[in-house]
């Protein structure tokens, strides 16, 4: 058990739909980091919150979205979802805002869009 | 962000060691050299990480070239849990892992 908790595990929805994955962090870590990994493109990052605010940005979609909130557990929102968003996402989490330190990933949310 | 290059896969045999190699000459002098592990349908696990010298934990342990342009985790004695895709990543440029292709290492009893 890394300590990072994601949920829904598995989130089944149509083209067009929007929806939230939820992300705590392990206790006391202040980054959190969101990647989509789907079998023909490997690990993507997307997006990285320190502390409540944004520190780097991969390549995530504008009709994508995320935010830290002040408990530091953090939201992706995909949104007008197409069958290529269909993938597993990830959350990470870490100390520090660098990469200094180790990062312990989630379990995951499967999402399909049908 | 710091490229590597990785053997698409590997085999190994139960209880001997492994040596997995990756190349990351792109990386900065200040990034420090990431290893993870996934098994199917779960999230990567972390097994080391260093910037200059070697390191050794638990699970591994890690050798990084002088001139920090390749590494080499090593695994001491494999088991069958160790099948997985191993990841070398070196730091991206704003402080995030940029992941490659990785290694799938498959374990013969």
């Amino acid at each position: 058990d890394s300590g990072v908790t994601q949920t829904p595990k598995h989130l089944i929805t149509a083209t067009g739909q929007r929806v939230t994955l939820r992300c705590s962090p392990r206790s006391g870590d202040l980054s959190v980091y969101w990647y989509q990994q789907s079998l023909d493109q490997g690990l993507q990052f997307l997006i990285q919150y320190y502390n409540g605010e944004e520190r780097a940005k991969g390549n995530i979609l504008e009709r994508f979205s995320a935010q830290q909130f002040p408990d530091l557990h953090s939201e992706l929102n995909l949104s007008s979802l197409e069958l290529g968003d269909s993938a597993l996402y990830f959350c990470a989490s870490s100390a520090r805002g660098n990469m200094n330190t180790e990062a312990f990933f989630g379990q995951g949310t499967r999402l399909t869009v049908v | 962000d710091a490229k590597t290059t990785q053997p698409n896969s590997m085999e190994s045999n139960e209880e001997e060691p492994v040596h997995l190699p990756c190349n990351h000459s792109t990386i900065s002098g200040t990034d420090y050299i990431h290893w993870y592990r996934q098994l199917p349908s779960q999230g990567p696990e972390y097994v080391i990480h260093g910037l200059t010298s070697n390191v050794n934990n638990r699970m591994a342990s890690l050798a990084i070239a002088e001139d920090r342009k390749s590494s080499t985790l090593i695994l001491h004695r494999a088991t069958l849990r160790d099948a997985a895709v191993y990841y070398c990543t070196g730091g991206g440029s704003q402080g995030n892992l940029i992941f490659g292709k990785g290694t799938k290492l498959s374990v013969k009893p």
